[in-house]
């Protein structure tokens, strides 16, 4: 089954202290993303990566860093986590925008649900 | 910068009425227009796909239309059912990123 996942779907942490949150696909997607979700403000891109290696900053990337070693993977990072960063966070995949593959349609994971205290 | 608008933020209305939902952007060098369904606390679930070219896609009681030239798409809801109460999100692709709207929060009465 073609899917996003990640993990963990829930997350209460304390301030400071450094967590990861994966993403996988199976779709050979070349593009990911991760976004979060505020009320009031819609979901907001934090950074994307077009390929493996290539990421790039998106609207509110503070506080956040990303790797992509893999084509499949992109964990999102939080070195030291605020309580600003609380929020419901969603990766997803799709083909790369432009190209011979352009305007391909977005995959979702199912998110993670993270509290900084 | 791109800026998606979805306007009304709420909307209520009585079982078995056609409605239509908006979503505006200001930049109108899209590559596609993706309209999704959001349950309360849940993930995204997509609806429809408009391509740049395309005018409009449908999809059982959905239809969605893409018009560049004015910023503006519309998803159109046949016949509603207490089922589809959800928010309903559009995001549009510009450039390497996507921008998504508020979204605009759906309630069918029965």
């Amino acid at each position: 089954e073609a899917q996003v996942t990640q993990n963990p779907r829930y997350l209460i942490t304390v301030t400071g202290k450094k967590l990861t949150v994966t993403c996988s696909q199976n779709m050979n997607h070349e593009y990911m993303s991760w976004y979060r979700q505020d009320p009031g403000l819609g979901l907001r891109q934090i950074y994307y990566s077009m390929n493996v290696e290539v990421t790039d900053k998106g609207d509110v990337p503070e506080g956040y860093k990303v790797s992509r070693k893999e084509k499949r993977n992109f964990p999102l990072i939080l070195e030291s986590p605020s309580p600003n960063q609380t929020s419901l966070y969603f990766c997803a995949s799709s083909h790369p925008p432009g190209g011979g593959l352009r305007g391909n349609e977005q995959f979702f994971g199912p998110g993670t649900r993270l509290t900084v205290l | 910068k791109q800026e998606v608008t979805q306007i009304p933020a709420a909307l209520s209305v009585p079982e078995g009425e056609n409605l239509v939902l908006n979503c505006s952007f200001t930049d109108s060098a899209i590559y596609n227009l993706q309209w999704f369904r959001q349950d309360p606390g849940k993930g995204l679930t997509s609806l429809l796909l408009i391509q740049s070219s395309q005018r409009e896609q449908t999809s059982g009681r959905l239809n969605a239309s893409l018009d560049k030239s004015s910023g503006r798409s519309t998803l159109y809801i046949a016949a509603s059912q207490p089922g589809d109460s959800a928010t309903y999100l559009c995001a549009d692709h510009t450039g390497n990123q996507f921008y998504f709207g508020t979204g605009t929060s759906l309630t069918v009465i029965p």
